[in-house]
């Protein structure tokens, strides 16, 4: 089944204790990114992914950092969060190729709480 | 810079009744439209989309328009049932390369029984 998962899905933590959030998708799809979710703001772009290697910012970077050493693998990384990170993210994949050229698929979400 | 302008911010019908959230875009580059449901507390999932060579495109009950001289899209959704009750989002594709996507802010539809 073709699907974008998360990691974890909930997570509570204090200000400065660095965290990571996996995602990973198994659709061999190039181009991967974060978003974060607020109420009344919709969907931002934090960073995206062409490919392996390649990652670039996106409209709210501020705070947050990502690599992509692997194609299916694309973790959101913050080095020391703070209560303004406090969200709902959602990693999502997207198909550059084809018919279906620009469909992105969402990850089921982290909801992450910074204390 | 790119924008993407959706209205209604909330929306509600009774049960049968059709809906319409319209959504504009700033960037002429822009071609491809895809619109998300979002039920509480799940992911964001593609319902429809549509190309900037084709002007409609029907699925069932949900069919969207597009108008690219005025910059405009709209998602129709026909015979409402109270399942059809989430938040909607309208996306616009970005300038360039880089493949991204612009939402809008979200519509809340309630589907009253």
């Amino acid at each position: 089944e073709a699907q974008v998962t998360q990691n974890p899905r909930y997570l509570i933590t204090v200000t400065g204790k660095k965290l990571t959030v996996t995602c990973s998708q198994n659709m061999n799809h190039e181009y991967m990114s974060w978003y974060r979710q607020d109420p009344g703001l919709g969907l931002r772009q934090i960073y995206y992914s062409m490919n392996v290697e390649v990652t670039d910012k996106g409209d709210v970077p501020e705070g947050y950092k990502v690599s992509r050493k692997e194609k299916r693998n694309f973790p959101l990384i913050l080095e020391s969060p703070s209560p303004n990170q406090t969200s709902l993210y959602f990693c999502a994949s997207t198909n550059l190729g084809g018919k279906r050229y620009n469909e992105q698929f969402f990850g089921p979400g982290t909801r992450l709480t910074v204390l | 810079g790119e924008n993407v302008e959706q209205h209604p911010s909330t929306l509600s019908v009774q049960e049968g009744d059709s809906a319409v959230i319209k959504c504009t875009y700033s960037d002429s580059a822009s071609n491809y439209f895809p619109w998300y449901k979002q039920e509480l507390g799940k992911r964001p999932q593609l319902i429809i989309d549509i190309r900037s060579n084709v002007g409609e495109k029907k699925d069932q009950r949900i069919a969207v328009t597009l108008n690219k001289t005025a910059k405009h899209f709209s998602l129709h959704i026909t015979e409402t049932q109270p399942e059809d009750s989430a938040v909607y989002f309208c996306a616009a594709s970005g300038r360039g390369a880089t493949n991204k996507l612009i939402f809008g802010t979200g519509t809340l539809l309630a589907v009253q029984p």
